[in-house]
């Protein structure tokens, strides 16, 4: 499969707890996405990379929230001392760059209990 | 502020006919869209996007209409068939806003067998 791959699929968490999720690109593809959905809205957009910069955040991204691309490949973002309120599908896309194509993963649904 | 909204949030069709998704937007600068398909529980799919420079464009079954004047997109499924049953949503882009895309709320179509 050499669609966008988002681990783990799904996440269940005690609230103050860290987690993390991964996410690999289309392997060409140099820009890499993240987003938030909850039930019933459409994806809203956290923060994105050019190959390894982090070129914008969202107001979204709390300092609780952190997102890494240190190789230009593969991402992670990482929630520290969850809240029940972090409790979302979080979507990866990538592109080849600015007005093109993005294409999701399958997302990875956090629950914060 | 700039943002994308669709019409109407649910729509349902009889198996057979042809299916019209709007959606508006307000970012005159925004020259590059795209609709996604969302089944539930998975990402946003890709089915079909258009630049601004154009106001017409088809795929399989599916033809997305863009009419610049007044700031309207619209997605038509050709002959909807039960796999179509998803929702729906349009995204913009923008030079000016980086390249991200920015979501509507999605319209939520069910195909009656």
């Amino acid at each position: 499969d050499t669609g966008v791959s988002q681990n783990p699929r799904h996440k269940i968490t005690k609230r103050g707890q860290n987690v993390t999720f991964r996410c690999d690109p289309i392997s060409e593809h140099n820009r890499l996405y993240w987003y938030r959905q909850t039930l019933g809205q459409g994806p809203e957009f956290l923060t994105y990379f050019q190959n390894e910069a982090q070129l914008e955040k969202s107001r979204l991204l709390s300092d609780r929230f952190s997102a890494e691309r240190p190789k230009g490949s593969f991402s992670t973002l990482e929630i520290q001392r969850t809240e029940q309120g972090d409790s979302a599908m979080y979507l990866c896309a990538s592109s080849l760059g600015e007005g093109r194509e993005a294409f999701f993963g399958q997302g990875t649904r956090l629950t914060v209990v | 502020g700039e943002s994308v909204g669709l019409h109407l949030p649910t729509l349902s069709v009889q198996e057979g006919d042809n299916s019209i998704i709007n959606c508006a937007y307000s970012n005159s600068a925004s020259d590059y869209f795209i609709w996604y398909k969302q089944e539930s529980g998975k990402g946003p799919q890709f089915i079909i996007d258009i630049r601004s420079n154009m106001d017409k464009r088809q795929g399989q079954r599916v033809t997305v209409l863009l009419n610049k004047t007044v700031k309207h997109l619209s997605l038509q499924i050709a002959a909807t068939q039960p796999g179509d049953s998803a929702v729906y949503f349009c995204a913009e882009n923008s030079y000016n806003q980086g390249g991200k895309l920015i979501f509507g709320q999605g319209t939520e179509l069910s195909v009656k067998p």
